[in-house]
């Protein structure tokens, strides 16, 4: 149990549904984080919010729209997606956005058909 | 732009064998260095983190890694492996008041038992 809750953990859709991943945090941390685990590829960073205001968007496809209600809640909303973006979506929390240590969940597996 | 190398994509070794995986990063600044560990079915979690001070980190489960600033470097080791370090291991750094923490493409551990 690591703090961080994600769901669902396994997610297909086809190319033009609309789905959402969330996460939670239990930490009580300020920052919340998107990764993107592909086999063979370095962990991606997707998202970065601080105080629930998004502060990094490494330039991701526009049909991945990130959410921050609260500090303790971030959503991806996933539409039309491509096959590509098949992978497992990592959310993770640290205390602020500098000290980085991260803690993770245990991610959403997706698979675009 | 930061990057972060893990030369070894695979390891495999036997138990009692000593383990040493190797970690270079680009970035001539100050850094935030760590190691975090994937085992099979479970989420990421930090092993060991360099902030400041002692170059020499121990971490858990008998861990340690140095940082050697000379040689950008901050190589993981373990005198003694144990089946259970069978696992996926991920180095990360964050350029000091950065808030982006940038991966390795992590070296697969295989202890055979």
């Amino acid at each position: 149990e690591t703090g961080v809750t994600q769901t669902p953990r396994h997610l297909v859709m086809g190319m033009t549904n609309k789905k959402s991943l969330k996460c939670e945090q239990h930490l009580g941390h300020n920052a919340m984080y998107w990764y993107k685990q592909s086999a063979k590829k370095p962990l991606e960073l997707m998202f970065v919010y601080s105080l629930e205001e998004r502060v990094e968007n490494n330039s991701v496809p526009s049909r991945f729209s990130p959410e921050c209600p609260n500090s303790s809640h971030l959503f991806l909303h996933l539409h039309t997606l491509q096959p590509e973006d098949s992978a497992l979506y990592l959310c993770a929390s640290s205390q602020d956005a500098i000290t980085g240590e991260l803690f993770f969940g245990e991610g959403s597996r997706l698979t675009v058909l | 732009a930061q990057s972060v190398s893990q030369h070894n994509h695979h390891v495999i070794l036997s138990e009692a064998a000593s383990l040493e995986l190797g970690c270079n990063y680009s970035y001539g600044g100050t850094v935030n260095l760590f190691w975090y560990v994937q085992y099979p079915g479970q989420h990421l979690q930090l092993l060991l983190k360099y902030f400041s001070g002692d170059p020499l980190v121990k971490g858990i489960k008998g861990f340690e890694a140095e940082f050697i600033k000379s040689k950008f470097s901050f190589n993981l080791r373990k005198p003694s492996v144990q089946w259970s370090d069978t696992a996926e291991y991920f180095c990360a750094v964050n350029a000091g008041r950065d808030d982006k923490i940038i991966f390795g493409k992590g070296t697969r551990l295989h202890i055979l038992p």
